[in-house]
Order: structure tokens, then C-alpha cells, then sequence
């Protein structure tokens, strides 16, 4: 089943404890993205991949870090969360720039 | 700067009516446009897309125009039924920016049995 799997699902964290959301996609899709949402400001791109090692800031990168060392996989990482980070994160991947995204199931995280 | 504005953050609906889900840009580079549906709990499913080179794109029960030069789409939904209910994101990009996706804001629609 094609899928984009990211996990936890959940996460309750403390500010400045380093975290990362793992992402992988079956699809063998080149471009990948992270998004993250917010009421009232739908989904905002954090980051996103147009192939392996090719990585480039979304809209809200600040406090983000990502890396795509195999295709598939897609980490973000937070290097020190802060509060502002609360959010519903989802990653996604589509077969090329622009095209149609197949996101995973969202994490929910809760920085403290 | 909002570039895509889904203007209604709520709509409700009788089954069997029609949906009219409305989404507006500014954009005039963007030349593909996408709606996603949204289940609680769940991520965005993509739902239909259209070009800029089309007006209307139909897909079963599920039908999105595009006007050009309103910068204006809408999603129609007929009949709704209440497996509809759900929330809406509309989504553009530009084959000239990166190809990112820029949604809007997603708008609630509840369909009543």
C-alpha cells in the first residue's frame, strides 16, 4: 500500500529538548515537504526536498531543521523546541514539485 | 500575506444538497490548483485538481471551476452526502516557484442527514 508513515503520532516535550519526527515514504517519490498547521492559517511549509542531499526553506523555517540522505526518508528535526512549536505537523510527498502530495497522518506535538 | 484565502470557515449543508466550497487567490502565477479533504485525526487526502489551461474539471459527485480572471475556484459537491463532512483545504502552485503547494486557510463543511 503506498503510504507516507511519520511518527510518533503524539509527542509531549519540554522546551529545549531536542526532538525529531521521522518521515518515510513507499513511493519512491523525489520531492518531499514538511507542513505544519495552525487555526486559521491552514498548512504553511516548513521545509522541503526536491531529491537525495537537495533541501531548501519552506515559509516558516525557523527552529527547523531537516536532512534526505535516502529518498525515502524525510526526518524534521528540533534542535531546541520552544512553545510557538505546538502544532499539528504533517509531512508529505508527491512524485514532483507542485503535483499532487500524499501526506502522512500527522504528528501532534505539545511543547511545555 | 495571505496568497490563497478560503474566506468561509464554516459551511453546513443538507444531504442530498449541493456544496459550494469557495477559495480565492492572488497570485496570478499560479497555474495548478488542488482541493484536499481533512478528516479529524488524519492527514489531507487529495480530492481534485485543475489546470490553468481548463474551467472545469469533474470527477463523480465532485466538480471544480476555475475562473481566470476572478482568480476565483469553487468546489462543487453534489449530492452531499454526510460522509462529506469534513474540512476543505484549497491548494495552488506554480510550475515557476519550487512547485510549492500554498493552501488556504480550510473550511469546515458539515453535511446534515
Amino acid at each position: 500500500e503506498a503510504q507516507v508513515t511519520q511518527n510518533p503520532r503524539y509527542l509531549i516535550t519540554v522546551t529545549g529538548k531536542k526532538l525529531t519526527v521521522t518521515c518515510s515514504q513507499n513511493m519512491n517519490h523525489e520531492y518531499m515537504s514538511w507542513y505544519r498547521q495552525d487555526p486559521g492559517l491552514g498548512l504553511r511549509q516548513i521545509y522541503y526536498s526536491m531529491n537525495v542531499e537537495v533541501t531548501d526553506k519552506g515559509d516558516v523555517p525557523e527552529g527547523y531543521k531537516v536532512s534526505r540522505k535516502e529518498k525515502r526518508n524525510f526526518p524534521l528535526i528540533l534542535e531546541s523546541p520552544s512553545p510557538n512549536q505546538t502544532s499539528l505537523y504533517f509531512c508529505a510527498s508527491s512524485p514532483g514539485a507542485g503535483t499532487e502530495a500524499f501526506f502522512g497522518q500527522g504528528t501532534r506535538l505539545t511543547v511545555v | 500575506d495571505q496568497q490563497v484565502k478560503q474566506n468561509s470557515p464554516s459551511l453546513s449543508v443538507q444531504e442530498g444538497r449541493i456544496s459550494i466550497l469557495n477559495c480565492d487567490y492572488t497570485n496570478s502565477m499560479f497555474d495548478y490548483f488542488l482541493w484536499y479533504k481533512k478528516y479529524p485525526a488524519e492527514g489531507p487526502t487529495f480530492l481534485i485538481s485543475i489546470s490553468s489551461i481548463k474551467d472545469k474539471n469533474e470527477d463523480g459527485r465532485f466538480t471544480v471551476f476555475l475562473n481566470k480572471s476572478a482568480k476565483h475556484l469553487s468546489l462543487h459537491i453534489v449530492p452531499s452526502q454526510p460522509g462529506d463532512s469534513a474540512v476543505y483545504f484549497c491548494a495552488a502552485s506554480s510550475s515557476g516557484n519550487t512547485g510549492k503547494l500554498i493552501f488556504g486557510q480550510g473550511t469546515t463543511l458539515q453535511v446534515k442527514p
